[in-house]
């Protein structure tokens, strides 16, 4: 199957520093999805992103599908940006979603 | 949770008992989905289904089953529950059309001693 590997595992940084997150997927896809999971559990969709770039305030990701990779840009990070960021791909769109997950980047924002 | 419903969302219970999760949405999206996340392997699929009455394996289905009698309402049971069971269990859903992103429900957390 499908393998998504993320890096780096764990990112500590300070209020107001920018910060990447990458995800490496093993085969062509056609869904990609950004996740962030706060620290009390709750899994929140941040970027549908199968090509190209997206932004949303202060993040932003980018996919390149011949690649095969994610890129997730956080800038001016928050205390409240701390928590887990997951991608999750699948290899078709539309439909039932079978998406794989990589095992998260625990990103740590002190103030 | 904008829509979803996980009941409960804290369950302690013993081997062998049977246990079921409740997943209720009101947003009348066509998918729904089971996952269960435990430390080292991210989220992973157990079921989901993609009409009444219309449900698949995931990628760790193995002692688990589903059922959805009413679009609203998609329910996992464990006929005998297992330590290797105990997790947090996300329901979530999608719709058919559209950037059919994935919306997660709250979680339920279930410990099998």
């Amino acid at each position: 199957g499908i393998q998504v590997e993320q890096s780096p595992p764990d990112l500590i940084l300070q209020e107001g520093a920018n910060s990447t997150l990458r995800c490496n997927f093993s085969d062509s896809v056609n869904n990609l999805q950004w996740f962030h999971q706060n620290p009390w559990g709750q899994l929140i969709n941040l970027f549908y992103i199968p090509s190209g770039t997206k932004q949303n305030g202060r993040l932003s990701a980018t996919t390149v599908a011949t690649e095969r990779y994610s890129l997730l840009y956080i800038s001016s990070s928050q205390t409240t940006d701390s928590g887990v960021y997951f991608c999750a791909v699948d290899l078709v769109s539309g439909g039932a979603q079978k998406l794989v997950f990589g095992q998260g980047t625990r990103l740590t924002i002190n103030p | 949770d904008a829509g979803i419903t996980q009941s409960p969302r804290h369950k302690v219970t013993e081997t062998g008992t049977p246990v079921t999760l409740r997943c209720h949405q009101t947003e009348n999206h066509r998918y729904m989905y089971w996952y269960r996340q435990d430390p080292g392997h991210g989220l992973r699929l157990i079921h989901y289904s993609y009409g009444v009455k219309d449900t698949d394996k995931g990628e760790v289905s193995d002692g688990y089953s589903v059922s959805r009698s009413k679009t609203e309402d998609f329910l996992l049971t464990l006929e005998s529950a297992t330590s290797s069971q105990t997790s947090v269990y996300f329901c979530a859903i999608s719709a058919q059309s559209g950037a059919n992103v994935l919306t997660f429900g709250a979680g339920s957390r279930l410990t099998v001693l």
